[in-house]
């Protein structure tokens, strides 16, 4: 069925590396996509969006990627830090004003 | 804080009764969303309201949950009878200022509701 998946489960990095995180859609009429950090016990925090008329944004420290051609969606993080340590999902938004959330992705960052 | 809030945090009830939520969204936010989080799993969409009006609910909401926004401001999200199945984060979301691309305004949560049914 249609859905929003990401391509991993859990992702580690040493501290000061790059992070990327990936995730993949089926629904080419979604139009706006979001990426979500989530804290053990919190509520998702909003990172950065991206419309489809887009291909690339950047946000402070971070960097979204779509690729509407495969469907793909990627968030990279620069100079990856302790307290980026968190589950990480991405949203699509298919005009209809709810979203379809992805799995979610547990970075870790080593010290 | 001017950030969505959420209340109770925790809840902790036995099977059969019945429990209510309250979400109060960002004051000038129009939209207000409903989501259901079980562990490991992302949010999955409820319901949600555009000022007092509910728009969309999901095939989850079942008979035993409603939602409302009565002024169009707060909302209350009430599940009656819980089940066991029932025990999950409820997170709510705001979105929305009044712009004409309401439907893809970014959506902002509060910190759930985390309900435990024994």
């Amino acid at each position: 069925g249609e859905s929003v998946g990401l391509h991993l489960p859990t992702l580690s990095v040493q501290e000061g590396d790059n992070s990327i995180i990936n995730c993949a859609y089926s629904n080419s009429a979604s139009d706006y996509f979001i990426w979500y950090k989530q804290e053990s016990g919190k509520g998702p925090q909003f990172i950065i969006d991206i419309r489809s008329n887009m291909d690339k944004r950047q946000g402070q420290r971070v960097t979204v990627l779509l690729n509407k051609t495969v469907k793909h969606l990627s968030l990279q993080i620069a100079a990856t830090q302790p307290g980026d340590s968190a589950v990480y999902f991405c949203a699509e938004n298919r005009g209809q004003g709810n979203l379809i959330f992805g799995k979610g992705t547990k970075l870790s960052v080593k010290p | 804080d001017t950030g969505v809030s959420q209340d109770p945090r925790h809840k902790i009830t036995k099977r059969g009764q019945n429990v209510t939520f309250r979400c109060d969204p960002i004051s000038e936010h129009n939209r207000l969303y409903w989501y259901r989080q079980t562990l490991g799993q992302g949010p999955e969409f409820l319901t949600y309201f555009q000022n007092e009006a509910q728009l969309e609910k999901s095939r989850l909401l079942s008979d035993r949950f409603s939602a409302e926004r009565p002024k169009g401001s707060f909302s209350t999200l009430e599940i009656q009878r819980t089940e066991q199945g029932d025990s999950a984060m409820y997170l709510c979301a705001s979105s929305g200022a009044g712009t004409p691309m309401g439907a893809t305004d970014t959506q902002y949560f509060g910190p759930g509701t985390r309900l435990t049914v024994l």
